[in-house]
């Protein structure tokens, strides 16, 4: 069965770096998954589709501080130079025949 | 610029229907997959239902199947969906998304693909 998992929560300092994990169930590890910013009381904004060998498109006006990059059947998400704007809700998206599926997200605190 | 703006929330009793609508602007309407997903009260994101881009094939969650249907009107450039027998655990936010276009070799094709655009939700509360 196809399941995104991904921590509740992660924090990281202003101006420092966070990673973030989304990890595909077992026998998926081959899938693309998208990353989506959800900030508070806010719609979700895509941020990028991150393919299995670390290749990845960001959307419209995304800053180069956002990165992709993938391991086996992990997923993520590296955020440098941590701004206060960058605090809110990550989730990861996969998609198949069928198929659309969230991870459960992660919320990131800045301190 | 893309545009995505759902209306049509509000509170309703267990047991009765709304019908939502999502506006659509800045791009082709008819060339893209659609969906609507929901975020309860405090909770992740959890798709509902798709329409491919002519309107002809459909798809929903077991758990709104026989009681949501999503339509389309290429002409409106409108998405919706319409909620019968509501229940409690249908109060959330809903938003209406659209799929990228699945593109390979140099042509693109509508597909269900990731989401590229959402728009901003709308609340929708079944409560007596």
């Amino acid at each position: 069965q196809l399941v995104l998992t991904q921590s509740p929560s992660a924090s990281a300092s202003l101006g420092a770096s966070v990673k973030l994990t989304c990890t595909l169930s077992s026998g998926h590890s081959s899938y693309a998954i998208a990353w989506h910013q959800q900030k508070p009381e806010k719609g979700p904004r895509y941020l990028m589709k991150l393919n299995s060998d670390g290749s990845h498109s960001k959307g419209d006006g995304i800053p180069d501080r956002f990165s992709g990059s993938s391991s086996g059947a992990e997923r993520y998400l590296t955020i440098s130079s941590l701004q206060s704007e960058d605090e809110g809700d990550y989730y990861c998206q996969t998609w198949g025949t069928g198929i659309q599926l969230f991870g459960g997200g992660t919320k990131l605190t800045v301190l | 610029e893309v545009q995505l703006v759902e209306s049509g929330g509000g509170l309703v009793q267990p047991g009765g229907s709304l019908r939502l609508s999502c506006a659509a602007s800045g791009f082709t309407f008819s060339s893209y997959w659609m969906h609507w997903v929901r975020q309860g009260p405090g909770k992740g994101l959890v798709w509902v239902s798709r329409i491919n881009n002519d309107g002809s094939s459909t798809d929903s969650a077991d758990s709104v199947k026989g009681r949501f249907t999503i339509s389309r009107d290429n002409a409106k450039n409108t998405l919706y969906l319409q909620m019968n027998s509501l229940r409690a655990e249908d109060t959330a936010v809903y938003y209406c998304a659209r799929s990228a276009l699945n593109c390979s070799g140099g042509s693109c094709s509508p597909s269900n693909y990731y989401f590229d655009y959402w728009g901003q939700g709308t609340l929708v509360t079944v409560s007596s």
